[in-house]
């Protein structure tokens, strides 16, 4: 499979705990982003990388949220002290360079719950 | 924020009806995008369309584009029961500059009934 892959889908935790999700992306695509949704409403836009230099960050991404492509290729989106708030679904996207006609693909994304 | 926003919320249909759903975004955009989501699952691209274009055909898809009324329709022809998702609309923004993100809206919830 040469999707977008993210690890883990599913993951329950208690509030305060620490959370790490994993993406790899279409293996040629240099451009990485992370988006969440929650139940009933589109993707809202978190953060992206130009290969692993992290480009733009929405005010979504508070100082518990951090996010790393170390080598350009696989990014981690770790939440720190989860709170409820926090239980959505993490989605990863990958695209190849910007063109006015790029797509940018989606992963499976990963569910969070905070209990 | 949620750029655009999707017509109907909800829609209900019989298999082998058409299907019509429609997005209204706010900012001059490069492209729109349309996506679907089955329940629990990612996203899975189904069409894009440029700003200097009115009209794209993919299979039983069609989507139009009206720059000058910000808005755009997703037609889905001949329906079946798995086409049954959620449907995005989601706009390539030409005030991002190097189009770093896309920006969706809220969705419509199509069930085709069997």
């Amino acid at each position: 499979d040469t999707g977008v892959s993210q690890n883990p889908r599913h993951k329950i935790t208690k509030r305060g705990q620490n959370v790490t999700f994993r993406c790899d992306p279409i293996s040629e695509h240099n451009r990485l982003y992370w988006y969440r949704q929650t139940l009933g409403q589109g993707p809202e836009f978190l953060t992206y990388f130009q290969n692993e230099a992290q480009l733009e960050k929405s005010r979504l991404l508070s100082d518990r949220f951090s996010a790393e492509r170390p080598k350009g290729s696989f990014s981690t989106l770790e939440i720190q002290r989860t709170e409820q708030g926090d239980s959505a679904m993490y989605l990863c996207a990958s695209s190849l360079e910007w063109r006015v006609g790029n797509t940018i693909y989606f992963g499976e994304g990963s569910w969070l719950t905070v209990v | 924020s949620q750029q655009g926003e999707e017509d109907p919320q909800a829609l209900s249909i019989q298999e082998g009806e058409n299907a019509t759903m429609n997005c209204s975004y706010k900012t001059s955009i490069n492209n729109l995008q349309w996506y679907r989501q089955n329940s629990g699952r990612g996203l899975v691209h189904l069409i894009l369309i440029r700003s200097n274009e009115r009209e794209k055909h993919s299979g039983r898809l069609r989507v139009t584009l009206d720059t000058s009324k910000k808005s755009s329709s997703l037609l889905i022809t001949a329906s079946r029961a798995a086409d049954t998702a959620s449907y995005f609309c989601a706009t390539d923004e030409l005030s991002s500059g190097s189009a770093r993100q896309l920006t969706f809206g809220s969705g419509t919830q199509l069930t085709v009934l069997p």
